[in-house]
Parts: C-alpha cells; sequence; structure tokens
C-alpha cells in the first residue's frame, strides 16, 4: 500500500484532456511540496513538475500541476499518443522522514 | 549534459551482499543531495535512500534500515549502495538520481537503473 493514493488507470483520446489525482495526508502532501513523473515503457522516470507546478526546461506546457490542502493534480491537455506511460507522484512525508510515491496511474491514449 | 551510471548489479543468493555504484558528470556533484530509487518488476517506484552533499545525513526507508548504507565520494563523483543481508523482495531496478540543492523531495535527473535480483 504507498503512502500516496493514485488512481491506477485513466483514459482519455488524443487530443483530449486528462487529469491524474495524488491524495495524502498533513504529514507529506499538506505541507510539503509535491513532484509528478513520468515513466514511459522500458524507460527510466523524468520529471515533469516540481514545486508543485513548475516545470523543468524542456517540459511543454501541456502538462501543468496543482495542489489543494492533502490533494495534488498533473494535467495533461491536448493528449498525444506519446504521453502514454505510467505517472507517479511524489513528496516528502515529514513523519516518515522518507521520500513517498503514489502507487502510479497508466495512461493509455486511445 | 548531466549523466549519471550506475553499475554493480547482478543475480545474488538470498542473504548475500552487493554493492551498487552512480558515476556523476556534468554537474557539479558536492553541490547535491542524491538518491537511490528502486523498482520492483512490473510495480512502482519506491525511494531507497538519500544522502546529503557532505555526507551528513542520511535516509531509508524503513525496510532497508539496518540493511543497506548509502554513501558518496565527492572527490570520485560517485554514489554508493551497499547492500547486505538481501531478501527476495529486494529484487529491483535500482536508480540513482540527483535531488535538489536544499531539499531531497523531488528528482530531477535519474541514471538508466541497473538490476539487482535476489534468487536461489
Amino acid at each position: 500500500q504507498s503512502v500516496l493514493t493514485q488512481p491506477p488507470s485513466v483514459s482519455a483520446a488524443p487530443g483530449q484532456k486528462v487529469t491524474i489525482s495524488c491524495s495524502g495526508s498533513s504529514s507529506n502532501i499538506g505541507n510539503n511540496y509535491v513532484s509528478w513523473y513520468q515513466q514511459l515503457p522500458g524507460t527510466a522516470p523524468k520529471l515533469l513538475i516540481y514545486e508543485n507546478n513548475k516545470r523543468p526546461s524542456g517540459i511543454p506546457d501541456r502538462f501543468s500541476g496543482s495542489k489543494s490542502g492533502t490533494s495534488a493534480t498533473l494535467g495533461i491537455t491536448g493528449l498525444q499518443t506519446g504521453d502514454e506511460a505510467d505517472y507517479y507522484c511524489g513528496t516528502w512525508d515529514s513523519s516518515l522522514s522518507a521520500v513517498v510515491f503514489g502507487g502510479g496511474t497508466k495512461l493509455p491514449v486511445l | 549534459e548531466v549523466q549519471l551510471v550506475e553499475s554493480g548489479g547482478g543475480l545474488v543468493q538470498p542473504g548475500g551482499s552487493l554493492r551498487l555504484s552512480c558515476a556523476a558528470s556534468g554537474f557539479t556533484f558536492n553541490n547535491y543531495w542524491m538518491s537511490w530509487v528502486r523498482q520492483a518488476p512490473g510495480k512502482g517506484l519506491e525511494w531507497v535512500a538519500n544522502i546529503k552533499q557532505d555526507g551528513s545525513e542520511k535516509y531509508y526507508v524503513d525496510s532497508v534500515k539496518g540493511r543497506f548504507t548509502i554513501s558518496r565520494d565527492n572527490a570520485k563523483n560517485s554514489l554508493y549502495l551497499r547492500m547486505n543481508s538481501l531478501r527476495a523482495e529486494d529484487t529491483a531496478v535500482y536508480y540513482c538520481a540527483r535531488s535538489g540543492s536544499y531539499f531531497p523531495d523531488y528528482f530531477d535527473y535519474w541514471g538508466q537503473g541497473t538490476l539487482a535480483t535476489v534468487s536461489s
């Protein structure tokens, strides 16, 4: 069981918008920054969002992040077949003194 | 260009040991926290350990405390993970990852991973 809760899968068609939720508690999301990662099949994870809503250089603005209370959301607009991947949220948990991840969300682009 | 290259994975029997290494290049290594993150076959990401720039602070996931030791050699731009008393559930791809300068709450660069398999 992951400390952070994500839906196992979401789906959408090319060109559409999708959101992926990540739910935690006051010891993690509620008081710390959230990051999001994309893992394409057979590759290492890649940072998409850090500090709740910041995009690293090279990440298109189709990807966005937000946080409210003890939950966070990743938004992807203008879906492309190349966005088919697993997506993970992560944050620091102050009670555990540990980085924690969500269980991951699989996104097929149908 | 930031590069992280892991090595040292392989097949080991339960109860055995492995030492993973990560060679870093393309950035000032001693300016960043560094971490190990693992992924069991077909499973999600699990953070394993991280270490502060000067090695003065180290944190571990509960399941590896007392068995794994993270260390770094800033002169060699290298990160290590010594894994003892290995169990079948430690079987995973182990990624070396760069964390932030101020706090290790995200990972902006990842290596390609090295597979550690614990089996008799």
